[in-house]
């Protein structure tokens, strides 16, 4: 059974700090995407990465993708208020139907 | 931009009721997926949906569950007698591929409260 960790499961930081968010698994993903969800609302995708030590920058944010691709980071630089949420990650099963495997979440709140 | 739409967004039924949560993907996706996320628990996976037929389910998709997309247009999940522990946020979501780089696109939920 393939299993995602993720952890901190919550953070929270004054605006301006810095943070990272660790997604691991003992399993090999094919590739791994990253959600934000705001409460009453659907995940939204924010990015994948498919390529073992592949780096995705959004903004602020910094994603990694291991080499061995059983683990992913999100960096967020300089942390604002409107960065407050639900950051999931997610990584994309063995099975070829694309279904997701999610981590627990990590609820981050950067206060001002 | 497009985007999945789920009806209701709320639901209050009693337990050994039957429910239909009903969905409404993007209309070019061809991949339908069905999630729950229990309060303070983990996104889990249930079942996906290709070609028809479902693609895959997990543990949780059992007798009482069922899918169908009856029109083309709908995708539906059925709870033939629900329990309390059903209650949950059931979301829907769709993808153009199946494939490992493809995106899903997750509809906002229908929060399911049995009593």
């Amino acid at each position: 059974t393939q299993l995602l960790e993720q952890s901190p499961q919550f953070l929270s930081i004054q605006e301006g700090e810095n943070l990272t968010v660790y997604c691991n698994s003992s399993s090999v993903f094919s590739s791994l995407q990253w959600y934000r969800q705001e409460p009453g609302e659907g995940p939204v995708l924010l990015v994948t990465v498919v390529t073992g030590g592949e780096v995705k920058k959004l903004k602020r944010l910094t994603f990694q993708f291991g080499d061995a691709r059983k683990d992913s980071s999100l960096h967020i630089t300089a942390a604002q208020p409107g960065d407050t949420g639900l950051y999931l990650c997610a990584g994309v099963g063995s099975s070829n139907t694309g279904k997701l495997i999610f981590g627990q979440g990590t609820t981050l709140q950067v206060k001002p | 931009e497009p985007e999945v739409t789920q009806t209701p967004s709320h639901q209050v039924t009693q337990m050994g009721q039957e429910v239909i949560l009903r969905c409404v993907p993007i209309s070019n996706h061809l991949y339908f997926y069905w999630y729950r996320q229990i309060l303070g628990q983990k996104v889990e996976f249930l079942v996906s949906f290709y070609n028809n037929e479902i693609s895959e389910k997990s543990e949780i998709f059992d007798d009482q569950f069922s899918v169908e997309r009856p029109d083309g247009s709908n995708f539906t999940l059925k709870i033939r007698s629900t329990k309390l522990e059903d209650s949950a946020m059931y979301f829907c979501a769709s993808g153009k591929e199946g494939q490992s780089n493809s995106p899903l696109h997750f509809g906002n939920g229908t929060r399911l409260t049995v009593t």
